[in-house]
């Protein structure tokens, strides 16, 4: 069973735009979320968390926002550069040091 | 500083045998933790190395074991091959676990025909 759901395999959005990634969970016991980013052939890196306290964070251009009564998270991008292309995962913790993640989203900035 | 640093970046092997990996945190770094990546499947949690101890173990069979050496140095094993063991292995590092930041490896592409 997934406890982490990234519904969205792919995304596409024009340079510029605003490029949102969503993630879903099942676990009411999480209470940390991280959002990272991957390139190929490269190991995933860390882009921005946040706390079940909070309800947003943001660094930059990167905001992400937690709406616990719904156990959704979501990952905003403004405005979204070319670099910004990769798979992004969203991961979620409780208290056991394990990190639970999901399957990621490709998201492809278009020039 | 050096990042984490994971070899062999590239492995092939046949089924039915085993494969060893490693994984160099970064300097200071006192836990190691190493995950499957596959297509589709995101990250799986293997296991989680701190100070030579196994903290914490994901939902793997017992072919796929680990150790962490007193330099914090950390081997994965997996014995037995299956086909479906072909995936990326991730390693991970940070000071203290993931709340201080994981730093990732670029990981070993191990390929069992």
């Amino acid at each position: 069973d997934q406890q982490v759901k990234q519904n969205s395999p792919s995304l596409s959005v024009q340079e510029g735009r605003i490029s949102i990634l969503n993630c879903d969970y099942t676990n009411s016991m999480f209470d940390y979320f991280l959002w990272y980013k991957k390139y190929p052939a490269e190991g995933p890196t860390f882009l921005i968390s946040i706390s079940s306290i909070k309800d947003k964070n943001e660094d930059g251009r990167f905001t992400v926002f937690l709406n616990k009564s719904a156990k959704h998270l979501s990952l905003h991008i403004v405005p979204s550069q070319p670099g910004d292309s990769a798979v992004y995962f969203c991961a979620a913790s409780g208290s056991n040091y394990q990190l639970i993640w999901g399957a990621g989203t490709k998201l492809i900035i278009k020039p | 500083k050096a990042g984490v640093t994971q070899t062999p970046r590239y492995l092939i092997k046949t089924r039915g045998q085993q494969v060893t990996l490693s994984c160099s945190p970064i300097s200071g770094h006192r836990s190691v933790s190493w995950y499957q990546q596959t297509p589709g499947q995101g990250l799986q949690f293997l296991f989680e190395y701190f100070s030579e101890t196994q903290r914490n173990k994901g939902n793997f069979p017992g072919r796929f074991s680990g150790r962490q050496f007193s330099n914090s140095r950390s081997e994965m094993n997996v014995s037995t091959l299956e086909l479906g063991d072909s995936a990326l292995y991730l390693c991970a590092s940070s000071q203290a676990g993931f709340d201080y930041g994981y730093t990732f490896g670029s990981g070993t592409r191990l390929t069992v025909v």
